[in-house]
């Protein structure tokens, strides 16, 4: 099945700081990549829609200037967290989608990246 | 909530044993698809559903969708202890963009 990679896998930074946090997918490429977060025992909310070559869509409440998303390539979307405050500690997790083929539709997810901003 | 609803929100049962999870939402939806979570980990796709399928199976997985009464289940038959964890249902709609239940917790003892 398709595979995609998160980095890092876990971070812990000062508050202030910006954390960038990278999804590729490795075997497939993605023209759409989908950014989520997840706090503790809560479910995945759908944070925005990375576009490969154009501007990302966020969903309502996120601050686009906060999380700054670039869709460099077909294979690699990042996600800065800027100026980091405690709450933003979370669990940050992207997907791809496979636009073709036996498994159209299904979305493949990273393994997360924990955030811990202290 | 623009999230679809899930129960139970939390499961717990003994190995062997069948494991049933609903999930209800509100809107139209292109497909509905069933993700397994380990505690903190990245999701594991089981199933997707298409809007125009009622139900589907892999292996001791049984998803049925009722588009009437908006809602799905996953079965999972034969429970074991490595079943242990929270299952999602996520609706796609427009783009390809999924929309979270609020998951059941499994616990599945052994």
């Amino acid at each position: 099945g398709a595979v995609v990679s998160q980095h890092p896998s876990w971070v812990i930074c000062k508050s202030g700081t910006s954390v960038k946090i990278e999804c590729r997918s490795l075997d497939f490429q993605a023209t759409t990549m989908f950014w989520y977060r997840q706090f503790p025992k809560q479910s995945l909310m759908l944070m925005a829609t990375s576009n490969e070559g154009s501007k990302a869509t966020y969903e309502q409440g996120v601050e686009k200037d906060k999380f700054l998303i670039n869709h460099a390539s077909l294979t690699l979307s990042t996600l800065t967290v800027t100026s980091a405050h405690p709450e933003d500690s979370s669990f940050y997790i992207c997907s791809a989608p496979i636009s073709s083929g036996p498994s159209y539709n299904e979305q493949f997810f990273g393994p997360g990246t924990r955030l811990t901003v202290l | 909530s623009q999230q679809g609803e899930e129960d139970p929100q939390a499961l717990s049962i003994q190995e062997g044993e069948n494991a049933t999870m609903n999930c209800s939402y509100k809107t139209s939806i292109n497909n509905l698809q069933w993700y397994r979570q380990n505690s903190g980990r990245g999701l594991v796709h089981l199933i997707l559903i298409r809007s125009n399928e009622r139900e589907k199976h892999s292996g001791r997985l049984r998803v049925t969708l009722d588009t009437s009464k908006k809602s799905s289940s996953l079965l999972i038959t034969a429970s074991r202890a490595a079943d242990t964890a929270s299952y999602f249902c996520a609706r796609e709609t427009s783009g390809s963009r999924l929309t979270f239940g609020e998951g059941t917790q499994l616990t599945v003892n052994p």
